[in-house]
């Protein structure tokens, strides 16, 4: 089955500071990577995706790349705020196979003031 | 999203005890899924439905049994609460479309802490 590995797990960056989070898949017929994030107490929530016939998609101040030969995806956040505080997920899942989406493990972003 | 709701949003209850967590959605996703989530380990799918009356295990079974005899509807139940079973229960819902390059995203409800004592 899929694997999804997530790094940093934890990452702390200074407002106004870039911050990416990178994401490794395993199965090469996986073609759709969301990323959502969940503030404390909160659900996750979509906040972009891509797929696989796309190789970069931007949304104001984030973005995702995918590397399908590489078989790696990373969400790309610029200009920081202190709002963006919040645990990042990555998922990969396969339109016409299991569908089922695999998750990493989650990234702590943290925003310093 | 309004169009996925979780009740109750908190509960206590005791070893041994039964529970059930339920899980509605407006929008006739047909797939649905249960996950908890504890610190360090994410999101754990638990169980997953494609359609009324079909459910398959996730990766962490053990202990739940769930059932979906309407589309809107996928409760959880804990036949026998454990210790090991508090935690944070999600429950989604998503569409897979009807065609390649269609997955869509997965919609969470508000979640529902679960304290087992």
């Amino acid at each position: 089955g899929e694997n999804v590995e997530q790094h940093p797990s934890t990452l702390s960056v200074q407002e106004g500071d870039s911050a990416v989070i990178k994401c490794t898949y395993s199965d090469s017929a996986s073609n759709y990577f969301p990323w959502y994030k969940q503030e404390l107490g909160k659900r996750p929530q979509l906040i972009i995706d891509i797929r696989s016939n796309v190789g970069e998609k931007k949304d104001q101040r984030i973005a995702v790349t995918l590397n399908k030969t590489a078989k790696h995806f990373s969400l790309h956040i610029t200009e920081t705020q202190p709002e963006d505080s919040a645990v990042y997920f990555c998922a990969a899942s396969e339109s016409g196979g299991s569908y089922i989406p695999t998750f990493g493990r989650g990234t702590s972003l943290i925003v310093h003031p | 999203d309004a169009g996925i709701t979780q009740s109750p949003r908190y509960k206590i209850t005791e070893t041994g005890r039964q529970v059930t967590l339920m899980c509605h959605q407006t929008w006739s996703h047909s797939y649905m899924f249960w996950y908890r989530q504890d610190l360090g380990h994410g999101l754990r799918l638990i169980y997953y439905s494609a359609a009324a009356d079909i459910t398959d295990k996730g990766e962490v079974p053990d202990g739940y049994v769930v059932s979906r005899s309407k589309t809107e509807n996928f409760p959880l139940t804990l036949e026998s609460a454990t210790r090991s079973q508090t935690s944070v229960y999600f429950c989604a819902s998503s569409d897979p479309g009807d065609a390649d390059y269609s997955n869509q995203p997965q919609h969470f409800g508000d979640g529902t802490r679960l304290s087992i004592l």
